[in-house]
């Protein structure tokens, strides 16, 4: 079945720096993958939609600045969170579906990066 | 704005009992999912429900979808300790001209010997 990589699986970081999360769909392309976040004992709250070759899309109140996503290739899709701080500590998972794929298909969900900003 | 509310937020039950989690939303949609997390885990789809009527089942869960009253339940049979995790709902629905799939809050299931 449809696999989608995340790494890395966790993260600790010292506050002010970056860190880079990867998103790859291992045997499918995706044109778009997403970019969830979840707080310990809350749902996931789409952070932004991540479109191959375009701008991503940020939910309000996500800020672009700091929640940087690129989307270079059909098959991978990065976020960096910049001038971390421990706020920005949570679950961050990426789902993707396969290029051509509509509801019918589900998202395929990466197996998350715990961030913790110390 | 797509709304999802699931009900209850929290559920112990024994094991051998049934129950039933509900799903609502907002505005209409014709994709709904159900997914388990368990603790530190990413997700787990369980269920895609496509078209009003459908319904799923695997094993001791069984999903159903009513597009007219925007309701899906996640019904629960002779409920097992293996069970116990956390379920979500998700309503698919395009806004802004993109697809966005919206969570409801999650129910934490926990099934008691």
């Amino acid at each position: 079945g449809a696999v989608v990589s995340q790494h890395p699986s966790w993260v600790i970081c010292k506050s002010g720096t970056s860190v880079k999360i990867e998103c790859r769909s291992l045997d499918f392309q995706a044109t778009t993958m997403f970019w969830y976040r979840q707080f310990p004992k809350q749902s996931l709250m789409l952070m932004a939609t991540s479109n191959e070759g375009s701008k991503a899309t940020y939910e309000q109140g996500v800020e672009k600045d700091k929640f940087l996503i690129n989307h270079a290739s059909l098959t991978l899709s990065t976020l960096t969170v910049t001038s971390a701080h421990p706020e920005d500590s949570s679950f961050y998972i990426c789902s993707a579906r396969a290029r051509g794929g509509t509801g019918n298909s589900p998202l395929h969900f990466g197996n998350g990066t715990r961030l913790t900003v110390t | 704005e797509l709304k999802v509310e699931q009900n209850p937020l929290f559920l112990s039950m024994q094991e051998g009992k049934n129950y039933t989690i509900y799903c609502n939303y907002s505005t209409t949609s014709d994709r709904l999912y159900w997914y388990r997390q368990d603790p530190g885990k990413s997700l787990e789809s369980l269920f895609v429900l496509l078209s009003n009527g459908a319904v799923k089942q695997e094993g001791r869960l069984m999903a159903s979808l009513d597009t007219k009253a925007r309701l899906s339940t996640l019904h629960i049979t002779a409920a097992v300790h293996d069970l116990s995790a956390t379920y979500f709902c998700a309503v698919e629905a395009t806004q802004g001209g993109s697809e966005k799939l919206v969570f409801g809050k999650g129910t934490k299931l926990t099934v008691n010997p």
